[in-house]
């Protein structure tokens, strides 16, 4: 089967570093993805993960071990505009269709 | 061109009706993926198209669910007999990704809403 778990809320305060855990089970895989979803938005694409290692966008950075079926999201400098679930993803075939954790919410506090 | 635009944005129906969604896709991309989210969950795949060929199909979708993407442009996806089970925001997803290439992101439309009553 498939799995993949994150926290369900997470909260910070402005200025901050956060990380988000995702762990993942699944049959195949080609990568790691982490989107970002606002409250009535579309999940917008953050950063992707196919090697172990890190990778840096701007604010976010996303790591993978693959050995460890385990990555995740850092935000740093985090600003109020931030609050949003934050979901990973894992293309397991092919296809590159995405399966989705159920995403964590955070909070970015004053 | 604006990204990926869905059609209608909200829908409400009776049970037992048929509804019909519309997807277009970014012009180049040559994937297009449907989507399903209930509240606080994360999306789940419904199915995918590489051009005009609908390459997969999810278990978790009955016989009642039915997508085209003629000519590998925009794409639709019918319910029908819709069930009080089948509310959700059904989101598409398009992609211009060949084999081998890194480039996966994928590229999210604001979704239709789905309320059966």
């Amino acid at each position: 089967g498939q799995s993949l778990e994150q926290p369900s809320e997470v909260t910070a305060v402005e200025g901050a570093i956060v990380q988000i855990n995702c762990t993942y089970q699944t049959s195949g895989f080609y990568g790691l993805s982490w989107y970002q979803q606002h409250d009535g938005g579309a999940p917008t694409f953050l950063s992707y993960n196919a090697l172990d290692g890190l990778e840096e966008t701007g604010r976010f950075s996303s790591f993978l071990s693959r050995s460890d079926s385990y990555g995740y999201l850092l935000l740093q400098e985090l600003q109020m505009k931030d609050s949003a679930s934050y979901f990973c993803a894992v293309e397991e075939d092919s296809s590159y269709k995405l399966i989705f954790g159920s995403g964590t919410r955070l909070l970015v506090r004053p | 061109d604006t990204g990926v635009s869905q059609n209608p944005r909200h829908k409400i129906t009776k049970r037992g009706q048929n509804v019909t969604f519309r997807c277009d896709p970014i012009s180049e991309h040559n994937r297009l993926y449907w989507y399903r989210q209930t509240l606080g969950q994360g999306p789940e795949f419904l199915t995918y198209f590489q051009n005009e060929a609908q390459l997969e199909k999810s278990r978790l979708l009955s016989d009642r669910f039915s997508a085209e993407r003629p000519k590998g442009s925009f794409s639709t996806l019918e319910i029908q007999r819709t069930e009080q089970g089948d509310s959700a925001m059904y989101l598409c997803a398009s992609s211009f990704r060949t084999s081998g290439d890194a480039n996966n992101e994928q590229f999210f439309g604001p979704g239709t809403r789905l309320t059966v009553l």
